[in-house]
């Protein structure tokens, strides 16, 4: 059974930094593409960002770009994102969700539960 | 950057009755575009991908067509495990949603 296993979400300062982590099982982690897509309270979808399956390719949504990356470790089943320079915007639920294909089609088979990073004062 | 637009809002249906939702892309995505059902406190779950391929364990009244600007998904008869909120998207961008809510 494939899961996801999100964690690291807290309550963090406007300017802050978090890691977020997650723990994938149940299928060949690095066969896959990785993606972080979050969900502020109450609204829609947001795609953050993209890794290979190797790690040697990374995309970021323009929101993020520059303060926010993802990375990923194959001998630990592990997806990462570093968030840096956290703003309210950034507030939301995020996911960690498995590609269908290895260099990133951008369809979602699998989702964690996410974790949810609220950046207040 | 394309900006996908799904209608109606809302949309009041009744169990057993057929749901058309509707996807727009504001140009040409071909068929790169999949469907996700999220209820309530639950993640998103992939229904539709390549605009009309079922993912593993979708049932068959979930079907998906269009190319190009105009997409649809259709719930042929509603049950009610599928209220929920629908979303499309294509790529790295989501439309903002098709609530189906119970009649």
């Amino acid at each position: 059974e494939v899961q996801l296993v999100e964690s690291g979400g807290v309550v963090v300062q406007p300017g802050g930094s978090l890691r977020l982590s997650c723990a994938a099982s149940g299928f060949t982690f690095d066969d896959y593409a990785m993606h972080w897509v979050r969900q502020a309270p109450g609204k829609g979808l947001e795609w953050v960002s993209l890794i290979s399956w190797d790690g040697g390719s990374t995309y970021y949504a323009d929101s993020v770009k520059g303060r926010f990356t993802i990375s990923r470790d194959n001998s630990k089943n592990s997806l990462y994102l570093q968030m840096n320079s956290l703003r309210a915007e950034d507030t939301a639920l995020y996911y960690c969700a498995k590609d269908i294909m290895d260099s990133g089609e951008y369809y979602f088979d699998y989702w964690g539960q996410g974790t949810l990073v609220t950046v207040s004062s | 950057e394309i900006v996908m637009t799904q209608s109606p809002a809302t949309l009041s249906v009744s169990p057993g009755e057929r749901a058309t939702l509707s996807c727009r892309a504001s140009q040409s995505v071909s068929s790169n575009l999949a469907w996700y059902q999220q209820k309530p406190g639950q993640a998103p779950r992939l229904l539709i991908y390549g605009a009309s391929t079922r993912a593993t364990g979708i049932p068959a009244r979930f079907s998906g067509s269009g190319s190009g600007t105009e997409f649809t998904l259709t719930i042929s008869s509603l049950q009610s495990e599928d209220f929920a909120v629908y979303y499309c998207q294509q790529r790295r961008t989501f439309g903002q949603g098709t609530k189906v809510e119970i009649k």
